[in-house]
């Protein structure tokens, strides 16, 4: 079974819709990432939590919302979809250390339309 | 502002030849840069990564090279195979308060030919 899966794996919506992509992990992890690939982008960090009761913006946030539900559990949230938010969103975790290896999920491949 | 440059954007090699794939960031207090290797339709998975302590990392066919004084790292990968076909992401992240954050770059999709 992966360590860390999200849901949808795939998801089309409309302009002002609200939506919810979830992550969750069994990898025990403290730290949990939620990033945005576009082409010619890399990897664009949205949100990111070192706890549960620890969130942070990272580089992208605004249009987006977190939520922390649980240690293994943590949701992006599109309060208003714009088509600009078309994407590949990954969740990723991590543990404590110096060296901290991320582990990602398989992504959701979001297009608003 | 993208605080870690890569290059080329693509690449094709032929089998055998070898990748050369370019980073260059600008935030000194950076202290660990890894690569990140990504199939399609798969989430990206630590390939290998780096200390500035050192100037350089092998771990099989892939090597990592790090210049401090250019604030420059790549990645080479001898031998290319079609196996390797994949897209490749620098990183390079700093300790914070209560942890760390990865800064990516912008990728590079390889293509090694058969």
């Amino acid at each position: 079974d992966a360590d860390v899966t999200q849901t949808p794996r795939n998801r089309i919506t409309k302009t002002g819709k609200r939506i919810m992509l979830e992550c969750s992990q069994t990898k025990g992890h403290d730290r949990m990432y939620w990033y945005r690939q576009d082409p010619g982008l890399g990897l664009r960090l949205i949100y990111y939590s070192f706890d549960v009761k620890d969130i942070n913006k990272g580089e992208i946030s605004d249009g987006y919302s977190v939520s922390r539900q649980a240690q293994a559990k943590f949701s992006l949230s599109l309060e208003s979809a714009i088509p600009n938010q078309t994407a590949l969103y990954f969740c990723a975790t991590s543990d404590f250390g110096r060296e901290e290896t991320q582990y990602f999920g398989p992504g959701t491949r979001l297009l608003v339309l | 502002q993208q605080q870690v440059k890569q290059s080329p954007q693509s690449l094709i090699v032929q089998k055998g030849g070898i990748s050369i794939i370019n980073c260059a960031y600008e935030n000194t207090a950076f202290d660990y840069f890894p690569w990140y290797q990504q199939f399609p339709g798969k989430g990206p998975a630590l390939l290998i990564a780096i200390r500035p302590d050192v100037s350089e990392k092998k771990e099989g066919r892939f090597t990592i090279s790090f210049n401090k004084s250019a604030k420059q790292f790549s990645l080479h990968i001898m031998d290319s195979q079609p196996g390797d076909s994949a897209t490749y992401f620098c990183a390079a992240s700093m300790i914070e308060t209560s942890g760390s954050r990865l800064t990516f770059g912008e990728g590079t999709q390889l293509t090694v030919n058969p």
